[in-house]
């Protein structure tokens, strides 16, 4: 399985865009990016995912390098409400397993 | 609200106990899930059920043991566990599909504690 490499923790203040970096230099060319988070106390919640081009919705946008091999989950004002565990998962197109790494923790500050 | 509920949301048994966690989805999903989460650690997958039938068992200890009767239900049998056993127990769910683009949808978990 393809790895995934995010820095344990970021910071970030209220109503600041917050950019999470995911590297993954051994990505293949059928492996989708997905992002999912944890907020305290509760089970993971999808967030985003993408194949080549930057996406776009209503939690946040994903930019994905040309060459694919890192790629980050924009936030464009964080609330207090995105404090949580962010991970960056790759999925292969035949399967539906999620690998979960460490991730990133994010904390804001009002 | 996830569509995906877990119960009991906490539990505390001892070793020689036996107890199950329910999951239930009312998404329409065709695929279940079973994840632990030890303190520190990351998420490992534990089951996955697709179309009621068990596609993946992670090397799970047989002290587990995981029942899909239909495609809506998913249960966690525990008997005999041991205290490393303590962690949170998250269920999920998906419309299955090979695009790599499935969405899993995750219930709130049960805390359990092993005395």
């Amino acid at each position: 399985d393809a790895k995934t490499t995010q820095p344990n923790s970021m910071e970030s203040n209220e109503e600041e865009p917050v950019h999470l970096p995911c590297n993954h230099s051994t990505i293949s060319g059928t492996d989708y990016i997905h992002w999912y988070r944890q907020l305290p106390s509760q089970g993971p919640e999808y967030v985003i995912h993408g194949l080549t081009s930057n996406v776009n919705n209503r939690m946040a946008s994903l930019a994905i390098a040309e060459d694919r091999k890192s790629s980050t989950l924009i936030l464009h004002r964080a609330t207090l409400r995105d404090a949580a565990v962010y991970y960056c998962i790759l999925i292969p197109y035949n399967t539906d397993k999620l690998i979960f790494g460490t991730g990133t923790r994010l904390q804001v500050f009002p | 609200e996830t569509g995906v509920t877990q119960t009991p949301r906490h539990l505390v048994m001892g070793m020689t106990n036996k107890k199950s966690l329910k999951c239930e989805q009312h998404l329409g999903h065709n695929a279940m899930y079973w994840y632990k989460q030890s303190a520190k650690k990351p998420l490992e997958l534990m089951f996955v059920y697709n179309f009621k039938e068990q596609t993946e068992n992670n090397s799970v200890p047989s002290r587990f043991s995981p029942e899909c009767p239909n495609s809506s239900h998913l249960f966690l049998h525990l008997h005999t566990l041991q205290p490393e056993d303590s962690a949170l127990y998250l269920c999920a769910s998906s419309l299955r599909s090979t695009s790599g683009q499935e969405t899993q949808y995750f219930g709130p978990g049960t805390r359990l504690l092993v005395l």
